[in-house]
């Protein structure tokens, strides 16, 4: 049961640098959600994409981008990075009904520091 | 805006006793729902329990159940016969339930509380 992977676990750096954070998920979900989560903030989220072809800004979207590649594969772009992006980034999905009660799963999370 | 607040920074609790986590929410939404994380040290975060909003009877799952009092806004997380591996953080979220589309009723978080517990 792979749920919802995510790589790299770990990345260093330097200000300036880009990257991209890669997401996928094994369970069929429609919605893909980014957050950032950092110490004494709990999680904030950063973009996510209801379906396929679609994405959206969450709460602090400035600095990133998204590209909903497929319906299993989610990325977060940072074009160039701050220090004030270092946080641990987690990667979540969902399916979505009108109830809206389906749990959110995440995956184990990147943890990246920006020199 | 909606809002979740946890109080408790950090607990502590004897082995095989109950313990609280509390969790208060703020909302004028009629239709929203409830979810309670646990977050191990090893950094994933793990659904434990979910409540609705028009749910008649308080959640229950396993050792894990909540305390919804939905007048006062607060949706507190029980652990019963707490285990040494009960010692995490938890996370209180909230869910919007958005009729007819939309957005997709994102999750907000609380900052979360750290329980430790003592063998």
């Amino acid at each position: 049961n792979a749920g919802v992977t995510q790589t790299p676990k770990f990345q260093v750096l330097k200000t300036g640098q880009s990257m991209t954070l890669q997401c996928a998920q094994d369970m069929n979900h429609n919605s893909m959600y980014w957050y950032r989560q950092d110490p004494g903030m709990g999680l904030r989220l950063i973009y996510y994409s209801a379906s396929e072809g679609t994405t959206d800004k969450g709460e602090v979207p400035n600095g990133y981008n998204v590209s909903r590649l497929n319906k299993r594969e989610f990325s977060l772009r940072l074009e160039s990075a701050a220090p004030s992006q270092t946080s641990v980034y987690f990667c979540a999905s969902s399916e979505y009904d009108s109830l809206n009660n389906q749990p959110q799963h995440f995956g184990d999370g990147t943890r990246l520091s920006i020199l | 805006a909606q809002k979740i607040t946890q109080t408790q920074p950090g607990m502590f609790v004897q082995e095989k006793e109950a313990v609280t986590l509390d969790c208060t929410y703020d909302t004028s939404d009629p239709s929203y729902g409830l979810f309670w994380y646990k977050q191990p040290s090893s950094g994933e975060m793990i659904f434990l329990i979910y409540q609705g909003s028009y749910d008649q009877q308080n959640a229950t799952e396993g050792r894990y159940s909540l305390n919804f009092q939905k007048a006062r806004k607060s949706a507190n997380l029980v652990i019963s016969a707490s285990q040494l591996g009960d010692s995490a953080m938890y996370f209180c979220a909230m869910r919007e339930v958005i009729q007819g589309g939309g957005s997709q009723g994102n999750l907000i978080f609380g900052k979360g509380t750290k329980l430790s517990v003592k063998p």
